[in-house]
């Protein structure tokens, strides 16, 4: 089955930019979609369809898809950024949804 | 503006089923599809299964199966999720969100089942 690897965490600075990103088999060739959640709350969308955003999701929030690697962008990070973030493709092959380990993001 | 309610949260002894709902609002219920989601005390997220608009397709991840089965109800606005012979390791929160294509842009609030004997 198709497998979404992500750092288990990633620090930024308050006001910097964290890279977070998501590994899998030409993954660039898939629609991925990226959820944040903050603690002890459901998951909101944040990104999908690779790069598009809610109309809600500020446009701090960025994302890129390509080769093997897809990545959500976000620039200068705020406290209310700290949160878990899943990155998650449909997977054909199989007919399933597929999620990433998710990234613990820390600004700090 | 769109919500998905979910039913309260249940405790099982292993080997029970369990019956959890979903209601949805603010949204033409019919054009959209409803996934399952759960996730495992201090774990990820981990997708369970989906039912089409009107119910015609379901779709369920290999490991549950043979143990659950989502429905839905256009009367009602309403999906619910089964899972049969329960297990100790299905103690989890389980969230419905709404699948408008292949992402999941709203979510239900979550419905923590618990299975202990």
């Amino acid at each position: 089955s198709y497998v979404l690897t992500q750092p288990p965490s990633v620090s930024v600075a308050p006001g910097q930019t964290a890279t977070l990103t998501c590994g899998g088999n030409s993954i660039g060739t898939k629609a991925v979609h990226w959820s944040q959640q903050r603690p002890g709350q459901a998951p909101v969308l944040v990104v999908y369809d690779d790069s598009e955003r809610p109309s809600e999701i500020p446009d701090r929030f960025s994302a890129s898809n390509s080769g093997d690697t897809a990545a959500l962008t976000i620039t200068g990070a705020e406290a209310g950024d700290e949160a878990d973030y899943y990155c998650q493709v449909f997977d054909p092959d199989s007919d399933h949804w597929v999620f990433g380990g998710g990234t613990r993001l820390t600004v700090l | 503006q769109v919500h998905l309610v979910q039913s309260g949260p249940e405790v099982k002894t292993p080997g029970d089923s369990v019956k959890i709902s979903c209601k949805a609002s603010g949204f033409i219920y019919s054009t959209t599809g409803i996934t399952w989601v759960r996730q495992a005390p201090g774990q990820g997220l981990e997708w369970v299964a989906w039912i089409s608009n009107y119910g015609g397709a379901t779709k369920y991840a290999q490991k549950f199966r043979d143990r659950v089965a989502v429905t839905t109800d256009g009367f009602t606005n309403t999906a619910y999720l089964e899972l049969r012979s329960l297990r100790s390791d299905d103690t989890a929160t389980y969230f419905c969100a709404r699948a408008p294509h292949y992402y999941f842009d709203f979510w239900g609030q979550g419905t923590v089942i618990t299975v202990s004997s």
